[in-house]
C-alpha cells in the first residue's frame, strides 16, 4: 500500500513550457486535490475532483488544467509555464466523508525559469 | 466561505517547554479543524482532528488541541517539546461537501526547538 505517489518529484521548466504531473493512489478513495504551496501562504487548492470523471475549480485555477479518467490517477497540467507557477505541488486524496483524513504525497517541485 | 489564521509565522521554544501554536478560524457554522504537521521536504501529515465529538482532541506525537467555541480558537499544545518536534504546522478548516470537503489552510506556523 504506497498511499499517494506523485511524479516527477523535481522538475524545471522554461517559460512557456507545458508539463503534465502525475497523482496515483491505491486507496480506493473517491476524492482527490492538487495544491500549491508558497512560502508565508500555506497550501492553496488549484483544482480538485469528487470521483472519476469529474473535476472542479479551487482557489487558484487559472494557468492549470486536470483530469480524473481513472479513479486511482489525477492530473495536473500546465500547458504554458509561467515564473509564478514556480511552486511545490501536494495532491491529496479522501476517501470520501469531512470527518475522514485527506493523504498527502510528498509533493513536486516546479520551477519555471 | 471558512476560514483559518494561524498567529506567528515562526515560534522558538526550548527542549522541554511547552508549545503553543495558535489558529482562530472564521465559520458560520460548526467547523471541522485539522492540524497538520509538515517535516522537511516532505507531504503533510494528520496530527489531529476536530469533529465535534469532543472540544479537547488528542493526536500524535503528544500534540493536543481544544476547541473553544467562544473564542473561535484550536490552539495546538504540547507539554514538552522535542527536538524531533521541529517542523512547519498548519492549521485548515473543512469547507464540507458542497465544496468538495476541500481544506483551506492557514499560513503555516514554523517551530523551532532549541537544545
Amino acid at each position: 500500500n504506497a498511499g499517494v505517489t506523485q511524479t516527477p518529484k523535481f522538475r524545471v521548466l522554461k517559460t512557456g513550457q507545458s508539463m503534465t504531473l502525475l497523482c496515483a493512489q491505491d486507496m480506493n478513495h473517491e476524492y482527490m486535490y492538487w495544491y500549491r504551496q508558497d512560502p508565508g501562504m500555506g497550501l492553496r487548492l488549484i483544482h480538485y475532483s469528487v470521483g472519476e470523471g469529474t473535476t472542479a475549480k479551487g482557489e487558484v485555477p487559472d494557468g492549470y488544467n486536470v483530469s480524473r479518467l481513472k479513479k486511482q490517477n489525477f492530473l495536473l497540467g500546465l500547458e504554458s509555464a509561467a515564473p509564478s507557477q514556480t511552486s511545490v505541488y501536494f495532491c491529496a486524496s479522501l476517501r470520501e466523508l469531512l470527518t475522514d483524513t485527506q493523504y498527502f504525497g510528498p509533493g513536486t517541485r516546479l520551477t519555471v525559469l | 466561505a471558512q476560514s483559518v489564521t494561524q498567529l506567528g509565522s515562526h515560534v522558538s521554544v526550548s527542549e522541554g517547554a511547552l508549545v503553543l501554536l495558535r489558529c482562530n478560524y472564521s465559520s458560520s457554522v460548526p467547523p471541522y479543524l485539522f492540524w497538520y504537521v509538515q517535516y522537511p521536504n516532505q507531504g503533510l501529515q494528520l496530527l489531529l482532528k476536530y469533529t465535534s465529538a469532543a472540544t479537547l482532541v488528542k493526536g500524535i506525537n503528544g500534540f493536543e488541541a481544544e476547541f473553544k467555541k467562544s473564542e473561535t480558537s484550536f490552539h495546538l499544545t504540547k507539554p514538552s517539546a522535542h527536538m524531533s518536534d521541529a517542523a512547519e504546522y498548519f492549521c485548515a478548516v473543512s469547507q464540507g461537501p458542497n465544496a468538495g470537503n476541500m481544506l483551506t489552510f492557514g499560513g503555516g506556523t514554523r517551530l523551532m526547538v532549541k537544545p
